[in-house]
């Protein structure tokens, strides 16, 4: 079946360690997006990437870092220098130009210890 | 940078009412998404309303837009319990390609 999917669903975190979540999609999607949601909280755009080997960074980039070596997966480092990382952490991949329907995975929630 | 924002932010009703969401929004769009999300779990698109459309249908769900005041609606006809969860309304930007979402309605229907 053709989706988004994301692992590992649930982390735990020791604080000053790096932790990376993955995010791979088969829907064959130039675009992708990493979005983190606190709770009650809307979305707040990360990272994204409209074309392989190209990224932007959103609203909140600061302590995190992203790759796209390839079309398919959009991976997430949650480094030590972001300063409150407990959070749902939302991936998502769409056409070129987000003007269209977002498709969204499941979502990793990481918890720092 | 906010440029949805719902309202009401949590709204209690009954099985079989209907629910109304509103979203209000900055900036000139070219359309404007609805997506749920059921608790702990990842976003799903329901409508896409397009700037030159006023209003669209799909099942029980109809959507109205007001470009003029920039805001949208969201109407839920005759509810039921399954429709708790959280509703979000999304634009594209016109200075980046990236979804923007507002800060969500919580929608509890009461069976």
């Amino acid at each position: 079946d053709g989706g988004i999917t994301q692992s590992p669903k649930y982390l735990f975190r020791k604080e000053g360690q790096n932790v990376t979540l993955s995010c791979e999609q088969n829907l064959n999607h130039d675009a992708m997006y990493w979005y983190r949601q606190d709770p009650g909280q809307g979305l707040r755009l990360i990272y994204y990437s409209q074309i392989v080997n190209d990224f932007q960074k959103g609203d909140i980039a600061e302590g995190y870092s992203v790759s796209r070596e390839k079309k398919e997966s959009f991976p997430l480092t949650v480094t030590s220098a972001q300063k409150n990382p407990t959070a749902f952490y939302l991936c998502a991949s769409g056409e070129s130009g987000a003007t269209g329907e977002l498709f969204f995975g499941e979502g990793s929630r990481l918890t720092v210890l | 940078s906010q440029q949805g924002e719902e309202d009401p932010q949590a709204l209690s009703i009954q099985e079989g009412e209907n629910a109304t969401m509103n979203c209000s929004y900055k900036t000139s769009i070219n359309n404007l998404q609805w997506y749920r999300q059921n608790s702990g779990r990842g976003l799903v698109h329901l409508i896409l309303i397009r700037s030159n459309e006023r209003e669209k249908h799909s099942g029980r769900l109809r959507v109205t837009l007001d470009t003029s005041k920039k805001s949208s609606s969201l109407l839920i006809t005759a509810s039921r319990a399954a429709d708790t969860a959280s509703y979000f309304c999304a634009t594209p930007p016109r200075d980046r390609r990236a979804l923007t979402f507002g800060s969500g309605t919580r929608l509890q229907v009461q069976p």
